[in-house]
């Protein structure tokens, strides 16, 4: 079965550090990447699709790499409204997702 | 604006049939590249795609949850309709109904609020 990995499951930072989360796919997928933003009670939003490719609307300190196998989504500078679950999804798989809690 | 709201009932029975609408508003479902989306999220736990719907009625189901799911579109109703047969209480969750947008590579770009289900006897 196709599989998403992600990780760290959980992340502890300060306001001002630069986050990386990593999603690891079971096999290529090119560039068929999707990364959300969910905060408690809420919906998920759209972060970054395509791999690298930012929504409108979404901050710059936002970005997203990689492709095939391996992709990660940094954060240049973590801002309090940052604090969040993030996922990634491929086609019709999401990632177990990362909690980045503050530190 | 692009709108997307799920309704259905609180509370199902397990073994039941439960029948999930999604009414949107802002964009045609017969728009090229365009397709909506169910996703549920059990309580505290991860999002789990359940399946997708395209602009030219083409669909697709999650592998992990595709057994009894059907997903139909009425397009002058601006509706999506989700069915799921047989339920258990490992359905219990919230369910979102999403918009895709062309050229997003299976990313959804609005969302609704969420609807929750309870699967109880």
């Amino acid at each position: 079965d196709f599989q998403m990995t992600q990780s760290p499951s959980t992340l502890s930072a300060s306001v001002g550090d630069r986050v990386t989360i990593t999603c690891r796919a079971s096999q290529g997928i090119s560039d068929w990447l999707a990364w959300y933003q969910q905060k408690p009670g809420k919906a998920p939003k759209l972060l970054i699709y395509k791999a690298s490719t930012l929504e409108s609307g979404v901050p710059s300190r936002f970005s997203g790499s990689g492709s095939e196998t391996e992709f990660t989504l940094t954060i240049s500078s973590l801002q309090p409204d940052d604090f969040a679950t993030y996922y990634c999804q491929q086609y019709l798989t999401f990632g177990q997702g990362t909690k980045v809690e503050i530190k | 604006q692009i709108t997307l709201k799920e309704s259905g009932p609180t509370l199902v029975k397990p073994t039941q049939t439960l029948t999930l609408t999604c009414t949107f508003s802002g964009f045609s479902l017969s728009t090229s590249g365009v397709a909506v989306g169910w996703i549920r999220q059990p309580p505290g736990k991860a999002l789990e795609w359940l399946a997708l719907i395209f602009w030219d009625d083409d669909k697709r189901y999650s592998p992990s949850r595709g057994a009894g799911l059907t997903i139909t579109k009425d397009t002058s109703k601006n509706q999506v309709v989700l069915t799921m047969t047989n339920v258990d209480p490992v359905d219990t969750a919230t369910y979102y109904c999403a918009h895709m947008k062309p050229s997003s590579w299976y990313g959804m770009d609005v969302w609704g609020q969420g609807t929750t289900v309870i699967v109880s006897s």
